[in-house]
């Protein structure tokens, strides 16, 4: 069972338009992720919430905006994006990454941008 | 700075044998935790198995096993009893003590029948 629930599985957007991505975890983990992943490549991070605040931004261009409603969901809105950010965007959770907890990751979203 | 290797971008295995994937890494810091993800074309990332830097007792999960060199600064990931279900790619991480997680580029396993 995926203890991390991303939705959707699936999207296809047109570069006007304006979507979001959700993620949940009811494991009461301070720290949530967003990353986005090519095709054999490994995740590259995107941003970091920890106790529902905004703790890194690796320089995310601003057509993405994420946003940590409470401690189990976070989101991420989507406006005017570029075919380049056609990728799998994943989400996670740890409970303490300083302490070596290990980072619990959702199924993604396959993003296509028409 | 802190980076992550795994000099092996495919590897393969008949089924039922052992297979040993290569990470290594480079930090100036002396208490860390490492990882190995696994992630099948199901596309999920799974926690494959965990090592803390401060001991020395290398890290077993059923039919996965690590040989930590933290001197070497090697961490590689063996597969005993290589099984189908063993098939994706494996991604070896740390934290490095902070927030993020940096990864190596991957290596992907197939399993031959």
């Amino acid at each position: 069972d995926t203890e991390v629930t991303q939705t959707p599985k699936h999207l296809v957007m047109g570069m006007t338009n304006k979507k979001s991505l959700k993620c949940e975890q009811h494991m009461g983990h301070r720290a949530m992720y967003w990353y986005k992943q090519k095709a054999k490549k490994p995740p590259e991070l995107m941003f970091v919430y920890s106790y529902e605040k905004l703790s890194i931004n690796e320089s995310v261009p601003s057509r993405f905006s994420p946003e940590c409603p409470n401690s189990s969901l976070l989101n991420l809105h989507l406006h005017a994006l570029q075919p380049e950010d056609s990728a799998l965007y994943l989400c996670a959770s740890s409970q303490d990454p300083r302490m070596g907890q290990p980072q619990h990751f959702g199924d993604g979203t396959r993003l296509s941008i028409l | 700075a802190q980076t992550v290797t795994q000099s092996q971008p495919e590897m393969s295995v008949q089924e039922a044998e052992t297979v040993t994937l290569s990470c290594t890494y480079d930090t100036s810091e002396s208490d860390y935790y490492l990882f190995w993800y696994k992630q099948p074309p199901s596309r999920q990332m799974i926690l494959v198995i965990r090592q803390e830097a401060y001991k020395q007792q290398n890290a077993t999960e059923n039919r996965f096993s690590v040989n930590f060199q933290k001197a070497a600064k090697s961490f590689s990931l063996k597969i005993s009893d290589s099984q189908l279900g063993d098939a994706a790619m494996y991604f070896c991480a740390t934290p490095f003590g902070n927030e993020k997680l940096t990864f190596g580029t991957g290596t992907r396993l197939t399993i031959i029948p």
